[in-house]
């Protein structure tokens, strides 16, 4: 069965550090794979997605992921973080269709001064 | 501007009070779907929809009912709510119905139910 998990609820680290993310999956074939953040009082927005070829994406606001396949794990990365980076991230494994797609349970990230 | 809107944003209601929260897309968008969220248990999906007339059930689909008439909205409606149905609930909407499309998300309708 196709299941997400982030094993982080919740990260703070300083303004400027390096930031990683999990995300751990289970799925029986090539996954579509997603990470979309959810500001304070916001919807969810995409920041990236993998489908195939290069196995590190590029997003929006300078975020990165990398497919490990070996791992099952779609890790996302940030070098440095800034203070507008505050919000909940969610990872996001998709099938065949849009109604198949299973969210995590979310990684609420912190910053520090 | 190209978007998912809902409404209301905020309701506050009491157990067995008929209650439709709206979603509208501008964006001719096949599909559209209802997702509540929970602490620690991420979202979840309620109902959804691949086209003009055609629904179908999600993962927590009791205690909810949708329908789409029109391509652009898919209202959810809760004929009778109970505390459990106490939420964030999230319309969202994609292009096509493939698994790659991306999901574009209204702000979110908090409700609470006492």
């Amino acid at each position: 069965a196709q299941s997400v998990t982030q094993p982080d609820i919740h990260i703070t680290v300083s303004e400027g550090a390096s930031l990683e993310l999990r995300c751990n999956y289970s799925y029986g074939a090539t996954p579509y794979l997603f990470w979309y953040v959810q500001s304070p009082g916001q919807g969810l927005q995409l920041l990236l997605k993998y489908f195939s070829g290069d196995t590190l994406v590029q997003g929006i606001k300078g975020f990165e992921a990398e497919f490990k396949r070996s791992q099952s794990s779609f890790n996302l990365r940030k070098p440095s973080v800034h203070w507008s980076d505050a919000a909940e991230y969610f990872c996001a494994v998709g099938g065949s269709s849009a109604s198949k797609i299973i969210f995590g349970s979310g990684t609420r990230l912190s910053i520090r001064p | 501007e190209a978007q998912v809107t809902q409404n209301p944003r905020y309701l506050i209601t009491v157990t067995g009070k008929k209650l439709t929260v709206t979603c509208s897309q501008n964006m001719n968008h096949e599909y559209m779907s209802w997702y509540r969220q929970d602490p620690g248990l991420g979202l979840r999906q309620i109902y959804y929809s691949m086209n003009v007339e055609v629904t179908d059930k999600g993962d927590v689909p009791e205690g909810y009912k949708v329908s789409r008439k029109e391509k652009r909205n898919f209202p959810l409606i809760l004929e009778s709510p109970s505390p459990n149905q106490t939420s964030l609930y999230f319309c969202a909407s994609s292009k096509g119905t493939s698994g790659q499309e991306t999901q574009y998300f209204g702000p979110g309708t908090r409700l609470l139910v006492l």
